[in-house]
């Protein structure tokens, strides 16, 4: 696609639930990345996937979030038993083979009540 | 990791001003990006400039590698411009891993 894309533009789950949150980054990019903002703070690095391996997994938060990206494209993002604090907007990025420029997508907004 | 310093934190202008935005860094960074994030949440990529000048319309940016700084200049603001501007860049330890600073956030009034 023109772009990354982000699917739901929004979400709204109830505490202890399971979520997935989706990422179709931009054609031909091999390199992923997952990132969550939180209100009136810059976006917070989680994982990055170079191919369908997960490179760097140290900034997610705990063993309730895990992100797979099997045939290195489409990346899920999920999350167990869901908490309250876990809300906040989660971005996908991505990058072309040769270059470290990220493109983010607009994001998913969670929401857990 | 490295630390990011955006200033100034809120800034209100008339259509029409200029500005300044600064970006400090607390080391060297190999990758440095200037974002603008609009009313939706889109992050949009403004630069990517890890050293030197660049234009592009009423925007350009200087990064000062040598001295851990960037600077982004707006020219005859317009309403659109308002937003969240965020500046991030990552350390020779990691080629990928940006960190963010906590954003400028932009008002301009008509």
């Amino acid at each position: 696609g023109a772009g990354v894309s982000q699917t739901p533009s929004n979400k709204v789950t109830e505490k202890g639930k399971y979520v997935e949150l989706r990422c179709d980054p931009i054609s031909g990019h091999t390199a992923l990345y997952w990132y969550r903002q939180s209100l009136g703070q810059g976006p917070e690095f989680l994982i990055y996937f170079q191919g369908t391996g997960a490179a760097d997994d140290s900034g997610l938060p705990n063993d309730r979030f895990f992100a797979v990206r099997p045939e290195g494209s489409v990346s899920t993002l999920k999350i167990q038993r869901t908490e309250r604090g876990d809300s906040a907007v989660y971005l996908c990025a991505s990058s072309p083979v040769v270059g470290p420029e990220a493109f983010f997508g607009q994001g998913t907004r969670l929401t857990v009540v | 990791g490295i630390q990011v310093e955006q200033s100034p934190p809120d800034l209100i202008l008339q259509e029409g001003a200029n500005s300044t935005l600064r970006c400090n860094f607390s080391d060297s960074v190999n990758n440095l990006q200037w974002f603008h994030q609009n009313p939706w949440g889109q992050l949009i990529n403004l630069f990517y400039i890890p050293s030197g000048t660049k234009q592009n319309g009423r925007l350009s940016a200087t990064t000062v590698a040598t001295e851990r700084y960037s600077l982004l200049y707006i020219s005859s603001s317009q309403t659109t411009d308002s937003g969240v501007y965020f500046c991030a860049g990552n350390s020779g330890g990691s080629n990928y891993k940006l960190t963010f600073g906590k954003g400028t956030l932009l008002t301009v009034n008509p």
